[in-house]
């Protein structure tokens, strides 16, 4: 059974202090890992898609990166729009299905 | 743009009422999913679809119906909701089933 675990579940920041959100993942065949971003109320929004350890992508002030076991999302200086849920995925195997963590919620203080 | 459209955004049924939570999106994606978010539980697929004409079953499927006879529309079926069916449910469509994904807004459903 495919397993993602996300860590801290809540990281409250001072505006500009930089950090890194976890996702760890057990799944047999990894096919893509995901991240998105969910404000309150709202839907989550695409951020990321990796597909093999090792692979990065950047987006503004958020990285994330790739290894077999695991993936981070790395916050430079954050600012108080960054506050939300971040979300963390993946597809393995020959199915179509989407795993999900249960996200870490992200405050960011002015 | 629209994207991916979910009416309604909120509703209240009876315990044992049926209903239809409507889905569509515009991007011509051929696969669409349905998911339920509970606090603690993180987002759990319910059913999904990779055309028109096909779907399968999720993570949580008991208790719900769906369909898909065109490509723009996914509607899911409750069809004796229960109080456990309390949920926040998103509708989600991506061009193949490993790249990113489109949210609706999502339904706030309360069963009492």
């Amino acid at each position: 059974e495919d397993q993602v675990t996300q860590s801290p579940e809540a990281l409250r920041l001072q505006e500009g202090e930089s950090s890194s959100l976890n996702c760890s993942y057990t799944v047999s065949g990894l096919r893509g890992l995901f991240w998105y971003r969910q404000d309150p109320g709202k839907g989550p929004e695409f951020l990321f898609t990796l597909y093999s350890a090792g692979e990065e992508k950047e987006k503004e002030r958020l990285k994330a990166t790739l290894t077999k076991k695991e993936s981070f999302l790395h916050i430079t200086a954050p600012k108080p729009e960054d506050s939300a849920t971040y979300l963390c995925a993946v597809q393995a195997g020959a199915g179509n299905m989407l795993t999900f963590g249960g996200g870490t919620r992200l405050m960011v203080k002015p | 743009n629209a994207g991916v459209t979910q009416t309604p955004k909120f509703q209240v049924l009876k315990t044992g009422q049926s209903m239809t939570l409507q889905c569509a999106q515009d991007m011509n994606h051929e696969y669409m999913s349905w998911y339920r978010q509970d606090p603690g539980m993180g987002l759990r697929l319910i059913h999904y679809s990779v055309g028109a004409g096909i779907t399968d079953q999720g993570e949580v499927p008991n208790g719900y119906n769906v369909s898909r006879s065109t490509t723009e529309d996914f509607p899911l079926r409750l069809l004796s909701a229960a109080p456990s069916q309390t949920s926040v449910y998103f509708c989600a469509s991506s061009r193949v089933s490993n790249t990113e994904a489109f949210f609706g807004q999502g339904t706030r459903l309360t069963v009492v």
